[in-house]
């Protein structure tokens, strides 16, 4: 069975940096997209971002765009998400999610990780 | 780039079915979307992927009471025979050439 566990989250304060991984089994990691999405307390599902099975075309929600960068270590079978200048409205459980179909960017997600806490707050 | 509207809440009796919905903006209805159960202090799980055809493919170990089907710009849950543990919010998600979307979600309440 597939298996995603993040990792990293945390209390960290306004301005602040954090960085998320994602450790992959059971599957060829280094053939599927794999993305970040979030939910802040109370809300519902928002897409972060995504990264090709290569990393070599990733893609950010507006809101993030220029302050987080998804990446990943075929080599490794994880996935990262470095967040800077970390704002209140980054609160959220963070989630690592694979998408279906081997090599295609245009993909449902699949499968998805048990999610890591992110508080920003002073 | 596209946009999914659900309703904010369904209610149904147990044992009973229901029908969720989710709609593709204008410009997008021909859009797959996949649907995705979160129940209460968990993490989502991925239900089926459903295409503008109405064709459906369910991952692994969503029971038979789970089924897909579209009209137009409209996607379709179904789930027959509700229990009780089906009380969850129900997501669409869908995907573009630089994005991907979901919908806000329609909380399920099982009487």
């Amino acid at each position: 069975e597939v298996q995603l566990l993040e990792s990293g989250g945390g209390l960290v304060q306004p301005g602040g940096s954090l960085r998320l991984s994602c450790a992959a089994s059971e599957f060829t990691f280094s053939t599927y997209v794999m993305s970040w999405v979030r939910q802040a307390p109370g809300k519902g599902l928002e897409w972060v971002s995504t990264i090709s099975d290569s990393g070599g075309r990733t893609n950010y929600a507006d809101s993030v765009k220029g302050r987080f960068t998804i990446s990943r270590d075929n080599s490794k079978h994880t996935l990262y998400l470095q967040m800077n200048s970390l704002r209140a409205d980054d609160t959220a459980v963070y989630y690592c999610a694979k998408t279906a179909d081997s090599g295609n960017y245009f993909s449902p997600t699949d499968y998805w990780g048990q999610g890591t806490l992110v508080t920003v707050s002073s | 780039q596209p946009v999914l509207t659900q309703s904010s809440s369904a209610s149904a009796s147990l044992g009973s079915s229901v029908k969720l919905t989710c709609t593709l903006s204008r410009g997008h209805s021909s859009y797959m979307v996949a649907w995705h159960q979160q129940q209460p202090g968990k993490a989502p799980r991925y239900l089926m992927k459903l295409e503008f055809s109405g064709n459906y493919n369910k991952g692994s170990g969503v029971p038979d009471r789970f089924s897909g089907s579209s009209s137009g710009a409209d996607r379709y849950l179904a789930i027959s025979n509700l229990q009780s543990d089906d009380e969850a919010n129900y997501y669409c998600e869908t995907w573009d050439t630089n994005t991907r979307v979901f919908g806000g979600g329609t909380n399920l309440t099982v009487l």
